[in-house]
């Protein structure tokens, strides 16, 4: 299994404002992806989060809102850009590996103000 | 396109099974999965299933997946209070290689 972490485990922010979160996985993994869960809510995919190259947004996210970088098959990071108080949600990371297993971090809990 | 729903409460006392269920509409799901979401934690894997199969079992924790109907049970025996959080289905298909989640099924256990 693999074990994700992330930081900062959770933040108040201002309107207009930006927080990059980041992802760190103790081995290599072939996939990560960025989701989001709103409040009371399911889990939602942001983007796949490609390793040396750019990432692929599922509908209705775009890259200028949530720039997602990946270097390494260790890290990545996502950025909120410009927030307003409708990005107030649990920002979760996930690593899977090859045996189609997914794994999931702890979670960014980011309020906006 | 995708879809993977849940009932959103169920409540047991302690000591009694508890039997989750999870329905989804892609016929080409290869594996199914079951996580755990505590108050204020991320998910917690508890347990996957392959498409060909049609049971796993795993300590206290019983899957049943029927791929005619495309239905998916969460069978957790003598249900602790530790055992009270969200859990959701998940699905996986062969075209996509993030998952779909159901909404969540909240699992309260009364002592």
């Amino acid at each position: 299994s693999a074990v994700i972490s992330q930081k900062p485990s959770r933040d108040i922010c201002q309107r207009g404002t930006s927080l990059t979160i980041q992802c760190q996985v103790d081995s290599q993994v072939t996939m990560m992806f960025w989701y989001r869960q709103q409040p009371g809510q399911s889990l939602t995919l942001i983007a796949t989060a490609n390793q040396g190259s750019e990432a692929t947004y599922e509908s209705g996210f775009v890259i200028d809102k949530f720039p997602i970088s990946r270097p390494n098959l260790t890290f990545s990071t996502l950025t909120v850009s410009n927030m307003s108080p409708e990005d107030s949600s649990i920002y979760l990371c996930s690593a899977g590996d090859s045996t189609d297993t997914q794994y999931f971090g702890p979670g960014t809990r980011l309020t906006v103000l | 396109g995708e879809d993977v729903e849940q009932s959103l409460f169920l409540s047991v006392r302690e000591g009694d099974s508890s039997v989750i269920n999870c329905t989804y509409t892609d016929s080409s799901s290869t594996y199914l999965y079951w996580y755990k979401q505590e108050p204020g934690a991320g998910l917690q894997l508890l347990t996957y299933i392959f498409s060909n199969m049609d049971m796993k079992q795993d300590q206290r924790l019983t899957v049943l997946l029927n791929k005619k109907d495309k239905h998916l049970s969460l069978r957790i025996a003598d249900t602790q209070t530790g055992d009270s959080a969200i859990y959701f289905c998940a699905e996986k298909n062969t075209g996509r290689r993030a998952l779909t989640f159901g909404s969540g099924t909240r699992l309260q256990v009364q002592p």
